[in-house]
Formats: C-alpha cells, structure tokens, sequence
C-alpha cells in the first residue's frame, strides 16, 4: 500500500468552526490532490498540489484552502465549516505527469458538520 | 468541466454471471483514461490506465477496452464473484498538466452468491 495517512479519520463539529485535515504521504510524489465524495457525485476534486507551496483549485473549492509547506503534507481547511460541508474527505498522491499516472488514495476522513 | 458519464448506476447479477460497464467521455479532451475499484469502507484502488485508443487491459478476470474516437471505454467482469462487488469508477484525465482527473459517479456492482 502507498504510504499515505489522514488525520483525523472522524471528526464533528459545529457550524462556523474552522476545521484542518491533514494529508501525509511517505512516497515522495509530487502531486497531492483533495476531493470529496457525496452520494450521486463520485469524487470531486477540490484542490491539487503540484509541489511545495503550489496549489490550485479544483472544480468545488469555494469555502475551502490548502497549503503544502513541506512534500510530505497537504493540509485543506474549512475556514468556517458549513453543513454542506458534511463529507467525506480523500487525499490521493501521484507521480509528475499530464494523467497518466495512476493516483493512491488515502483512507478518508469522514465529516460531519452540525 | 469535462462531463464523464457510467451506466448503469447500479446492477446486480448472480455468481458466475459475465457483466459490463460503460464510461462515456469528450473524446476532444482526452489524455488518458483510469478505472478504479472501490470497495465499501475502503479507499479507490487503480484498475487500469488506458491511454491509446484500442488499448485493451486485463487483469485476472477484469479486462477494459478503450476507444478515444468515439469517446467511450468498456470494462468487463468475467465470472462474477462475490468478492467483485464494489463501486467502479472510471476518471478522465483531459491532458491538463498536474494529472487532474474527472471522476464519473461509479457503477455500483452487487453479485449475489
């Protein structure tokens, strides 16, 4: 298995709180990326990261950043966690590449926002 | 956003059964083309990366063929078994650099003993 951890695995917490999920992978790649998975949706990409401290946004970014100061984490935030917010998280790695690298995901982390 | 589309949603067959799965995708912005497996309380695990068209890969009893022209892939289980059941997930990459990819919302697979 990729060596790729998330923390926390559950979380709940309140509307309005700021919430971080950390990422952390032991295989060096280079890409990060962070989606969500809702029913009826598959996974959505909401931000990626193509190195130290370069990110982008996905196609569902809005209320949420990241930040990638070191390789080995990714970290998203929730500045003020919304209801809709109540997902499940998956980080996933991958070497360099336009798309032709399989991606490793994480185990998730479920949240819910009350 | 690239629109990537499985059918069906959901299927259910008996042990032994054969089935498959369709992906449909804008062939205009393809690069390549992933199948992933995901099982309930588990994460995503990579089946296949497709990148020429007529591409066709197997893996045990799992095969997936590719066609970039038309824009669609197939993916084939031969002999179901229990263990098959899962959520398949196809995913577009559109030739963007960093690797991004556009998931379809899944077949979910259930084979019944």
């Amino acid at each position: 298995d990729a060596g790729i951890t998330q923390s926390p695995r559950h979380k709940v917490t309140e509307t309005g709180t700021p919430v971080t999920l950390r990422c952390h992978q032991t295989e060096n790649h280079r890409y990060m990326y962070w989606y969500r998975q809702d029913p009826g949706h598959g996974l959505r990409l909401i931000h990626y990261s193509y190195g130290v401290k370069d990110t982008d946004k996905g196609e569902v970014s809005d209320g949420y950043s990241v930040s990638r100061s070191k390789t080995e984490d990714f970290l998203l935030t929730l500045e003020s966690a919304t209801s809709s917010q109540t997902s499940v998280y998956f980080c996933a790695i991958s070497g360099p590449g336009r798309g032709n690298n399989e991606q490793f995901f994480g185990p998730g982390t479920r949240l819910t926002v009350l | 956003i690239l629109n990537v589309e499985q059918s069906p949603q959901s299927l259910h067959v008996q042990e032994g059964d054969s089935t498959n799965f369709t992906c449909s995708f804008p062939s205009s912005n393809f690069y390549a083309l992933h199948w992933y497996r995901w099982e309930t309380a588990k994460s995503p695990e990579a089946l296949f990366v497709m990148t020429l068209n007529g591409d066709e890969k197997k893996k045990g009893r799992i095969s997936a063929t590719l066609n970039t022209k038309e824009g669609y892939s197939y993916l084939y289980i031969k002999g179901s078994q229990p263990e098959d059941s899962a959520t398949y997930l196809c995913a577009l990459a559109g030739g963007t650099s960093y690797g991004k990819l556009t998931f379809g919302q899944g077949t979910i697979l259930t084979v019944h003993p």
